[in-house]
């Protein structure tokens, strides 16, 4: 069964501390990873898409990085206004130029400053 | 442009009513998936559909169903309606489907 796990569920951080959030993945076959940012009361916003092993894509304070299994959404000298809930999501191979993603559970972030 | 939107914002229904759910995906945008969040299970896919025919589909039972118009509007239906039925439900749009979704900001939905 694809499935996408996200670690830690909760993170506190404090302003300009770093740290990394991490999404493990098991599918059949991975055409693309998603990472999106949802804050309260409104729907996910696209942040990055990864396709290949070793693809990085950098945006802001934000540095998302793919490998076989895995994917880490770095996120350096944090702001508050950072803070949200960070989803990764998969596009299955047997799904492509499709609109369904598996979504992890995601990780909320607060950073206090 | 305009974005995604949804509505009605919030619904309060009781068990066994029926409720339906609008969404306008972004002009040019011909695929308009469905979404279902829930603290406990996260953002669940529904559907999608592209050029008014569904295409894809989740598993979630008969009662969730859906269409799309000529013009791309969708509107999702969820008939005798149950406590756990209660989430929020999100549309997402895409130019062609498989690129990166565009999301409404959904509509919460409360079965009382």
């Amino acid at each position: 069964e694809d499935q996408v796990t996200q670690s830690p569920e909760a993170l506190r951080l404090q302003e300009g501390e770093s740290s990394s959030l991490n999404c493990s993945y098991t599918v059949s076959g991975l055409r693309g990873l998603f990472w999106y940012r949802q804050d309260p009361g409104k729907g996910p916003e696209f942040l990055f898409t990864l396709y290949s092993a070793g693809e990085e894509k950098e945006k802001e304070r934000l540095k998302a990085t793919l490998t076989k299994k895995e994917s880490f959404l770095h996120i350096t000298a944090p702001k508050p206004e950072d803070s949200a809930t960070y989803l990764c999501a998969v596009q299955t191979t047997g799904s492509s130029n499709t609109g369904k993603l598996i979504f992890g559970q995601g990780t909320t972030l607060q950073v206090k400053p | 442009k305009a974005g995604v939107t949804q509505t009605p914002r919030y619904l309060i229904k009781t068990r066994g009513q029926q409720v339906t759910l609008s969404c306008s995906p972004i002009s040019g945008h011909r695929s308009v998936s469905w979404y279902q969040q829930t603290p406990g299970q996260g953002l669940q896919f529904l559907f999608e559909y592209f050029s008014e025919t569904q295409r894809n589909k989740g598993n979630f039972p008969g009662r969730f169903s859906g269409r799309q118009f000529s013009n791309s509007r969708s509107e999702m239906n969820v008939s005798t309606l149950e406590l756990g039925d209660s989430a929020l439900y999100l549309c997402a749009s895409s130019p062609g489907g498989g690129e990166k979704l565009f999301f409404g900001s959904g509509t919460q939905l409360s079965v009382l």
